[in-house]
């Protein structure tokens, strides 16, 4: 069965600051990855999707994700935080969509950022 | 109207009483799910209704029956639930078969039992 580990359940970071938020997966053939992003009191948003095309993932709002089989990790980032990123971040990983497979979900990791 | 759309996004509500979340897909997407996340824990899979076969989490509790009349409806009927059961219910909806497994997320109804 698959699982994903977020490290760290809260981040601060300065405004301007590299974001890193930290995901690493098991899963016993070739993954679907996801990062996904949280807003107060909304429902989850999908930042990007690794679906074995290319290792490097761009998503919305410069942040992006890199696929490394060797460390079985899927580390987020962004060159240079904003106040408006100040939200919950989940990794997820699939199998994809075979019969009743289904994203399944770290525990999260609050971004917090800092003026 | 596009994505996923619940309602209501706030619920108050007792003991005793008898309620339902709503949720509607705009993709043409045919499996639904509920999920619940409550504060401090990860994001719990409720349901699973995919091509009008249904799989549910065993540990669910049957105050807790969902209904799907059609791939683009999902209903949460609630009844006698414990103030434990306050937590953010989170529809979702996805393509099967095929696909990557990504989900779509509605907004998520905000339940509170007293």
């Amino acid at each position: 069965a698959q699982s994903v580990t977020q490290l760290g359940s809260h981040v601060s970071v300065s405004e301007g600051a590299l974001v890193l938020l930290r995901c690493n997966y098991s899963s016993s053939v070739p993954p679907y990855l996801f990062w996904y992003v949280q807003y107060p009191n909304q429902g989850l948003q999908l930042l990007l999707k690794y679906t074995s095309a290319a290792t490097l993932v761009k998503g919305i709002n410069d942040f992006e994700a890199e696929f490394k089989k060797s460390e079985t990790s899927f580390h987020l980032t962004k060159p240079s935080a904003h106040m408006s990123d100040a939200a919950e971040y989940f990794c997820a990983v699939s199998l994809g969509n075979t019969g009743f497979q289904k994203l399944v979900f770290g525990t999260g990791t609050r971004l917090l950022v800092s003026p | 109207e596009t994505g996923v759309t619940q309602t209501p996004r706030h619920l108050v509500m007792g003991m005793t009483n008898k309620k339902s979340l709503k949720c509607e897909q705009h993709l043409g997407h045919n499996a639904m799910y509920w999920y619940k996340q409550s504060a401090k824990k990860p994001l719990e899979l409720m349901f699973v209704y995919s091509l009008e076969e249904r799989v549910e989490n065993n540990s669910v509790p049957s105050r807790f029956s969902p209904e799907c009349p059609n791939s683009s409806h999902l209903f949460l009927h609630l009844h006698t639930l414990q103030p434990e059961d306050s937590a953010l219910y989170l529809c979702a909806s996805s393509q099967k078969p095929g696909g990557t497994g990504e989900l779509f997320f509605g907004e998520g109804s905000r339940l509170t039992v007293l």
